[in-house]
């Protein structure tokens, strides 16, 4: 395992719904990522979080709300979602500030996100 | 961009070959990565290389990189079913706050 946590690992919802996307660290890092993976595209960045500040937020759409409570936990709040945004949502971490690219990132499992 | 591109999209191999991925990308970098995925899971990290270095070896892994020509190569060697998976590269830039980018992989079968 890689010390990164996601909650659920699946996810079925409708289009009204609201429901959350839960990650946790347990490696005492200081940056976290939402990251979006569709089939045949590449990996897309959807929110950084360094020391629970925003850092960078990839105009993803407003149906899409992160929280960073603190450093060790990250959410993602879904509602009125749209069936293309059915996709594997991976968060990831790592030790560097403001996300920067020289470090590497430890990823979570993934929740499996289907909108019906 | 800087984004990584893969190459080729698929491979498929017998266990025991060799198995060499390629990735091309378009701008100055600070490092590459490259990542493994299995199947539904999550990424993990296989290898960093610095823009400074022009090879890097880890247990079965080799990677290069070659900064003229903007292109790096993952080599497994020996490979085992259990590497099959889809493997990307991850480009960092040069400016500090620049997130990771990466490509849209290569899904790597092993045939046993």
């Amino acid at each position: 395992e890689t010390g990164v946590t996601q909650t659920p690992r699946h996810l079925v919802m409708g289009m009204t719904n609201k429901k959350s996307l839960k990650c946790e660290q347990h490696l005492g890092h200081n940056a976290m990522y939402w990251y979006k993976q569709s089939a045949k595209k590449p990996l897309e960045l959807m929110f950084v979080y360094s020391l629970e500040e925003r850092v960078e937020n990839n105009s993803v759409p407003s149906r899409f709300s992160p929280e960073c409570p603190n450093s060790s936990h990250l959410f993602l709040h879904l509602h009125t979602l749209q069936p293309e945004d059915s996709a594997l949502y991976l968060c990831a971490s790592s030790q560097a500030l403001a996300g920067a690219s020289t470090d590497t990132q430890y990823f979570g499992p993934g929740t499996r996100l289907t909108v019906l | 961009s800087q984004q990584g591109e893969e190459d080729p999209q698929a491979l498929s191999i017998q266990e025991g070959e060799n198995a060499t991925m390629n990735c091309s990308y378009k701008t100055s970098i600070n490092n590459l990565q490259w990542y493994r995925q299995n199947s539904g899971r999550g990424l993990v990290h296989l290898i960093l290389i610095r823009s400074n270095e022009r090879e890097k070896h880890s247990g079965r892994l080799r990677v290069t990189l070659d900064t003229s020509k903007k292109s790096s190569s993952l080599l497994i060697t020996a490979s085992r079913a259990a590497d099959t998976a889809s493997y990307f590269c991850a480009t960092g830039g040069n400016s500090g706050n620049t997130p990771l980018v990466f490509g849209k992989g290569t899904r790597l079968s092993v045939i046993a």
